[in-house]
């Protein structure tokens, strides 16, 4: 009965290739999120939606297009991989309003060769 | 744009309290402090928040300075298992939904058998 749940786990892919990453959440939160940790372990927003609607997009290439289909999913799609998108990208939800208080799921380390 | 200060490391023998601090002289009045932890390869995990007055839950205690400039995170009998990074968060909550966690460089806590 994970909360946070994404698949896969670990991606390996070669450049130029599209991928897609799942979140799903059971918590009835609002609110969903995609953060991206580089090799330097920062951790970085990179989406949110509240309802299925976009609310915070941050310097992000148009490689990468999220897809809320219900407010209980939020998947991330990305085009033509590059070798800088190499990271480990969490998913997260929050109660409404409460975008600290969030849940974050396992990861999916992203590898382009 | 650094909100919060954290020293980059600690140890703390197991069994001790873990006394992690933060710095937070610019905070204003209407915002929180937010712990998080990110235990290696895993997603990062809430532990506790707190405005102005000092809270425990079964995670830690926040004791934050009357001034607020100034916050410690207690773990008071530190086990192998809370190896990890703490982050201190700043932050204003809205009704907008559109909060974002901002993780800086955190504190890498190494609990020593």
């Amino acid at each position: 009965d994970t909360a946070v749940s994404q698949t896969p786990k670990y991606l390996v892919t070669q450049m130029g290739n599209d991928k897609s990453i799942k979140c799903e959440q059971n918590l009835g939160h609002d609110t969903m999120y995609w953060y991206k940790q580089d090799s330097k372990k920062f951790l970085k927003i990179m989406f949110s939606y509240n309802n299925k609607e976009l609310i915070i997009n941050e310097t992000v290439p148009n490689r990468f297009s999220p897809k809320s289909p219900d407010k209980a999913h939020l998947n991330l799609h990305i085009n033509s991989l590059e070798l800088g998108d190499s990271a480990v990208y969490f998913c997260a939800s929050s109660p409404r309003g409460q975008g600290l208080l969030a849940f974050f799921g396992q990861g999916t380390r992203l590898t382009v060769v | 744009d650094a909100k919060t200060t954290q020293p980059p490391s600690m140890d703390c023998a197991e069994g001790r309290a873990a006394n992690l601090p933060c710095n937070h002289s610019t905070i204003s009045g209407n915002e929180y402090v937010y712990w998080y932890r990110q235990i290696h390869s895993q997603g990062p995990q809430y532990i506790i928040h707190g405005l102005k007055n000092n809270e425990t839950n079964e995670m830690a205690s926040l004791i934050i300075t009357e001034d607020r400039k100034s916050s410690t995170l207690i773990l008071p009998h530190a086990t192998l298992r809370d190896t990890a990074v703490y982050y201190c968060i700043v932050f204003q909550i809205s009704n907008f939904g559109n909060e974002k966690l901002t993780f800086g460089t955190g504190t890498r806590l190494t609990i020593i058998p």
